[in-house]
């Protein structure tokens, strides 16, 4: 079974709309971390978030907040007033004991 | 404070040959790890070092690559001998335990094509 699933291959967003990127992890494990990355057409892999699974509010790093339904066990990258440099691929990662496990990636294109 | 190095950022080699990628991490972190990313996937863990000792090493394909971190500061990554679906980009990124959360940095990547 996936462990951490990104059901959007591809999407688009006009300039200076929201846009959701969608994650679902799966774990028995009482104690994980949630992660979300950028990865630009560069290559690199740029930390944006990260959300503790006893943490009691979503996080937030300027334009980006994580949405964590722990019930549902989902963690959603919004991105606020989206900018064209946004247009990359997106990676939602889980920390489940000491291993990191990453999702297959969205790709956002910001349309202008 | 810099960033994760890797060298070299690109190679090409042929099947069958050797080759091998450095990477040294954020000072002062502890925890050193190589992903493979296959166009198109999500990074894939091969190796995670804490210091100088690996604390996973599961999915390291042994017949062919090896790694060490002998000092517990940088590390090599080796494969030997390359196959054609080796060609990957191979990222090393590295953590500290003491941030509380262990978020991972990542280097540039070294992005390999075997032929």
């Amino acid at each position: 079974a996936q462990k951490i699933t990104q059901t959007q291959p591809g999407m688009f967003v006009q300039e200076k709309e929201a846009v959701t990127l969608d994650c679902t992890y799966d774990t028995s494990d009482p104690s994980y971390g949630l992660f979300w990355y950028k990865q630009p057409s560069s290559g690199e892999m740029i930390f944006l978030i990260y959300q503790g699974s006893y943490d009691q509010q979503n996080a937030t790093e300027g334009r980006y907040s994580l949405n964590f339904q722990k019930a549902r066990k989902s963690a959603n990258l919004v991105i606020s007033a989206s900018q064209l440099g946004d247009s990359a691929m997106y990676f939602c990662a889980m920390r489940e004991g000491g291993t990191f496990i990453f999702g297959s990636g969205t790709r956002l294109s910001v349309k202008p | 404070e810099a960033g994760v190095a890797q060298s070299p950022r690109y190679k090409i080699i042929e099947k069958r040959q050797s080759v091998a990628f450095w990477c040294n991490p954020i000072s002062g972190h502890a925890t050193l790890y190589w992903y493979q990313q296959i166009l198109g996937q999500g990074p894939k863990l091969l190796i995670q070092f804490q210091n100088n000792g690996v604390v996973d090493d599961s999915q390291l394909p042994k017949d062919r690559f090896s790694a060490e971190r002998l000092k517990g500061v940088d590390s090599t990554l080796k494969i030997q001998p390359a196959k054609l679906e080796d060609s990957a980009v191979y990222l090393c990124a590295s953590s500290s335990v003491t941030s509380g959360t262990d978020t991972q940095y990542f280097g540039p990547g070294t992005r390999l094509t075997v032929l």
